[in-house]
């Protein structure tokens, strides 16, 4: 079975562009999580969804980031406009609780950005 | 926020010894994670633990969920050099779908 998908793997950008990062969950998962990792901040939670709703975006730096989650194999995460400092690796994972006790969440590849 | 205190932040070790890392909390935990992460890959499931006491093994990793529920060590015997790379503990609270992760144990392992 395949894990999580993401895409693209890397994504270099002029300040003020808009990005789109693309995740599929593994299928059956019906939980989505957005992280961001940096030196400096290691794994942030961004957002995330059940069944595709959002539950917490709290983590949401700022109006510039938000998420969709359109249906139970797609998500995304856009940033508009960009700006450097939000350069770093972007992860997504999923998880299922269709079986009691599972709270592991998988994680994707990651999407290194980086904003110039 | 909620704190996972992760020691050592990093360790270099020769093949072929063991290493212990672990991760503290003041805050009780219902499950607690072991992830390993390679460079420019993501976080990948090393261990799951979800009762205070439990110890798992997963080849030559061990991992305990200490018994105050607040607490977890990961145990990795007879190291090589495929073992390096930056291990994270990750805890989730009851009632909650968060996971909290710890800073990170950076381990290198000379041959």
């Amino acid at each position: 079975d395949a894990g999580v998908i993401q895409s693209p793997r890397h994504e270099v950008t002029e300040m003020g562009q808009e990005v789109t990062l693309r995740c599929k969950p593994i299928s059956g998962h019906d939980y989505l999580f957005w992280y961001r990792q940096t030196m400096m901040r290691g794994l942030e939670l961004l957002i995330y969804f059940n069944n595709n709703v959002p539950i917490d975006d709290s983590g949401m730096p700022e109006d510039r980031f938000s998420a969709k989650m359109p249906n139970a194999s797609f998500s995304t995460l856009k940033i508009q406009p960009s700006e450097p400092r939000d350069s770093a690796v972007y992860f997504c994972a999923s998880r299922s609780f269709k079986y009691a006790g599972s709270n592991e969440q998988f994680f994707g590849p990651g999407t290194r950005l980086t904003v110039l | 926020g909620q704190q996972l205190n992760q020691s050592p932040q990093s360790m270099f070790i020769q093949e072929g010894e063991d290493v212990s890392m672990n991760c503290t909390s003041s805050s009780i935990f219902n499950t607690w994670l072991w992830y390993k992460q390679d460079p420019g890959e993501g976080p990948v499931l090393l261990i799951a633990l979800y009762k205070a006491g439990e110890l798992t093994s997963n080849g030559r990793l061990t991992a305990q969920f200490g018994i105050t529920r607040k607490d977890s060590f990961l145990n990795i015997s007879a190291s090589i050099p495929s073992d390096v790379g930056i291990y994270f503990c990750a805890g989730q609270q009851p009632s909650s779908s968060r996971l909290t992760f710890g800073e990170g144990t950076q381990l290198t392992v000379n041959p």
